[in-house]
């Protein structure tokens, strides 16, 4: 299947410290959707991106779709505990719009550790 | 609204013992419905999709088995478990292929499988 690169992997940062990471690949997406996921639970959806360039906040964290529609990235201003958990991109392919049966491509995930 | 929820949350079994993870949604009609494997808490790895009643699609070879025998029940299955089943389970709803679908998925909560 396609692939989605996600970096970094890993993220060891002092609380207060702002978070960047981004998910990149060869192939055209129409959607862009970053999920966290806590500890033992199912990932929860954060941002849901729709068209390229589009640039989209939720409270401290901030998203965007990237204009060649290959790449996406997620900021996290001023990281707190809560912060903590894996978080991961995922992409509806072009040619997939109206709803791919299989679902979504997704990035293998940045593991967000926050020091106090 | 539409919620999802997956039991048992957490499942000892012995190798070779029988496994039936179960997985409904309220508030929805004819969802396309998906099991996903998480091993390590890193990377959603896809095993099945449904489209529908009794419509089973497999991403992956293994020794595990879905059923749908409801439109919002989604089962996973297996005769006789390996050590190499162990892992978070999560079940996953979108909305079916058309217009209205968003490409986002919605997760249940997840089940912890360990098979000794």
């Amino acid at each position: 299947g396609q692939q989605l690169n996600q970096s970094p992997q890993s993220m060891f940062i002092q609380e207060g410290e702002d978070v960047s990471m981004n998910c990149t690949s060869s192939s055209i997406f129409n959607t862009w959707l970053w999920y966290k996921q806590d500890p033992g639970e199912g990932p929860v959806l954060l941002i849901a991106l729709y068209k390229a360039g589009e640039l989209t906040s939720n409270g401290r964290l901030t998203a965007q779709f990237g204009i060649t529609r290959k790449d996406s990235f997620l900021n996290i201003s001023a990281s707190i505990p809560s912060d903590v958990g894996i978080y991961f991109c995922a992409g509806q392919l072009e040619g997939d719009s109206g709803g791919g049966a299989d679902g979504l491509t997704f990035g293998k995930g940045t593991h967000l550790i926050i020091q106090p | 609204s539409q919620t999802i929820h997956q039991w048992p949350a957490t499942l000892v079994q012995p190798v070779g013992s029988p496994l039936s993870l179960e997985c409904t949604v309220e508030g929805t009609s004819n969802p396309n419905l998906y099991w996903y494997r998480q091993a390590a808490g890193r990377g959603l790895q896809l095993l099945f999709y449904s489209v529908g009643i009794g419509q089973i699609s497999s991403e992956v070879p293994q020794n595990l088995s879905a059923s749908r025998p409801q439109d919002r029940q989604f089962i996973l299955s297996s005769k006789k478990l390996l050590l190499s089943d162990s892992g978070f389970y999560l079940c996953a709803w979108s909305t079916a292929p058309g217009p209205s679908n968003t490409g986002e998925l919605f997760f249940g909560e997840g089940s912890r499988l360990t098979v000794l």
